[in-house]
């Protein structure tokens, strides 16, 4: 069974960085692109972030474009989002995501979603 | 504000019919697939329709969405209370080169 599980999340101040890792099982990683996609409280969802599933192909959203870094490590089975300069705004559930497909850059859908881990950027 | 548009919320008696709408332009849903997502109260997204009308494993066949230019339309008959969760549409867009949401529906069964 698919299983994606963040960690890393927590309260962080305004300006520092935050590592968010989520840890894949359940199906073969390094065939698959994912995804960061986060949700503030009580707003809807935003994607963040892609990589391709060989991790040479990289998609950010303007908001975070220059301040989060996507990585995966497929000997690990796990997907990296890193985080710096963080603000305010930042504040969310962040949702690592499966895509749909196989051995593609640009899929149709995300089929898997993990529970989330919440960052709270606050002073 | 979203780059796709959803109606903030709906609603409608159990047993009924409901469309939610996702608006978009060309550079989106004009030329890539649609999918839709179902949230729960407290709980993750989940894949409700793909490549705009495909439904995965499992979903039932009183979900269904479809495609008309720059326009997608998730519709949901023989509502039920345990339907009453937030939709959200989302697409590739080619321009922004990016994956884009729609704001997101409230559907509440009355």
């Amino acid at each position: 069974q698919v299983q994606l599980v963040e960690s890393g999340g927590g309260v962080v101040q305004p300006g520092r960085s935050l590592r968010l890792s989520c840890a894949a099982s359940g199906f073969t990683f390094s065939s698959y692109a994912m995804h960061w996609v986060r949700q503030a409280p009580g707003k809807g969802l935003e994607w963040v972030a892609l990589i391709s599933y060989d991790g040479t192909n990289k998609f950010y959203a303007d908001s975070v474009k220059g301040r989060f870094t996507i990585s995966r490590d497929n000997s690990k089975n796990t997907l990296y989002l890193q985080m710096n300069s963080l603000r305010a705004e930042d504040t969310a559930v962040y949702y690592c995501a499966r895509d749909r497909k196989i051995l593609v850059v640009i899929t149709d859908s995300f089929d898997y979603w993990g529970q989330g881990t919440l960052v709270t950027v606050s002073s | 504000q979203s780059v796709l548009t959803q109606p903030p919320s709906v609603s409608a008696a159990p047993g009924q019919k409901v469309t939610i709408s996702c608006s978009g332009s060309s550079s989106n849903i004009g030329n890539n697939y649609v999918s839709w997502y179902q949230q729960l109260p407290a709980t993750t997204p989940k894949l409700l329709i793909c490549e705009n009308n495909k439904r995965p494993s499992g979903i039932p066949d009183r979900f269904s969405g479809s495609t008309s230019g720059t326009s997608a339309t998730l519709g949901i008959t023989g509502l039920q209370t345990g339907d009453e969760a937030d939709y959200y549409c989302a697409t590739w867009d080619s321009r922004l080169n990016a994956w884009v949401f729609g704001g997101g529906t409230k559907l509440t069964v009355l």
